[in-house]
């Protein structure tokens, strides 16, 4: 199973604040998903990555796929209070089909 | 369209009594995911399912833990006998069985052994 790398693990920041997500692996994924996932509840798709070095945005989140498909960064600009959760990425595996491998998480905090 | 759907939302019980997940995925999706999330492991695969079909059971704990996918509209987890170490969100999953498709989550089931 392949694995992938989370950083930070924590982050608390204030509003208006930017700040960026890692997510690294020394495998390499046919793509890559980020998902948030709020209290009492499962995560939700955020954004699916599938080429090496593909940027895709929503809203005030950029999402960028590594050119080697190894790694992936969110960046979120100008963070809101309404932006807290854990953000969770995600990893397809070349050859198993529909199975995702997880990273540990992000949990934000956006303080007002 | 309804999501996932999981039963119990709650489920508190003592150690040593069985414990059973239900989970209704979204219809026409093929894969089915059973995961376990908790502070110190994060989120973690259980087992899944390929059309009815457990696939990868390598993530189930041990032999307390049991699995079934009767039919294309129903999965179980079990858990006999159940132990505190068992506590725990538990998520059940769905999607297409195509590869990059997203998975769709119900809400979980949190469990406490107490």
């Amino acid at each position: 199973t392949q694995l992938l790398e989370q950083s930070p693990q924590f982050l608390s920041i204030q509003e208006g604040e930017n700040l960026t997500v890692y997510c690294n692996s020394s495998s390499v994924f046919s793509s890559l998903q980020w998902y948030r996932q709020e209290p009492g509840e499962g995560p939700v798709l955020l954004v699916t990555v599938v080429t090496g070095g593909e940027v895709k945005k929503l809203k005030r989140l950029t999402f960028q796929f590594g050119d080697a498909r190894k790694d992936s960064s969110l960046h979120i600009t100008a963070a809101q209070p309404g932006d807290t959760g854990l953000y969770l990425c995600a990893g397809a595996e070349e050859t198993s089909g529909s199975r995702l491998t997880f990273g540990e998480g992000t949990q934000l905090t956006v303080n007002p | 369209d309804a999501g996932v759907i999981q039963s119990p939302r709650h489920e508190v019980t003592e150690m040593g009594q069985e414990v059973t997940l239900r989970c209704k995925p979204i219809s026409g999706h093929n894969s089915l995911f059973w995961y376990r999330q908790t502070m110190m492991r994060g989120l973690e695969l259980l087992i899944y399912f390929n059309n009815n079909v457990p696939i990868d059971d390598s993530g189930m704990p041990e032999d307390r833990f049991s699995a079934k996918m009767p039919n294309a509209s129903f999965s179980t987890l079990k858990i006999q006998p159940s132990e505190p170490r068992d506590s725990a969100v538990y998520f059940c999953a769905s999607s297409s069985h195509l590869r990059n498709q997203p998975q769709h989550f119900g809400d979980g089931t949190r469990l406490s052994i107490l």
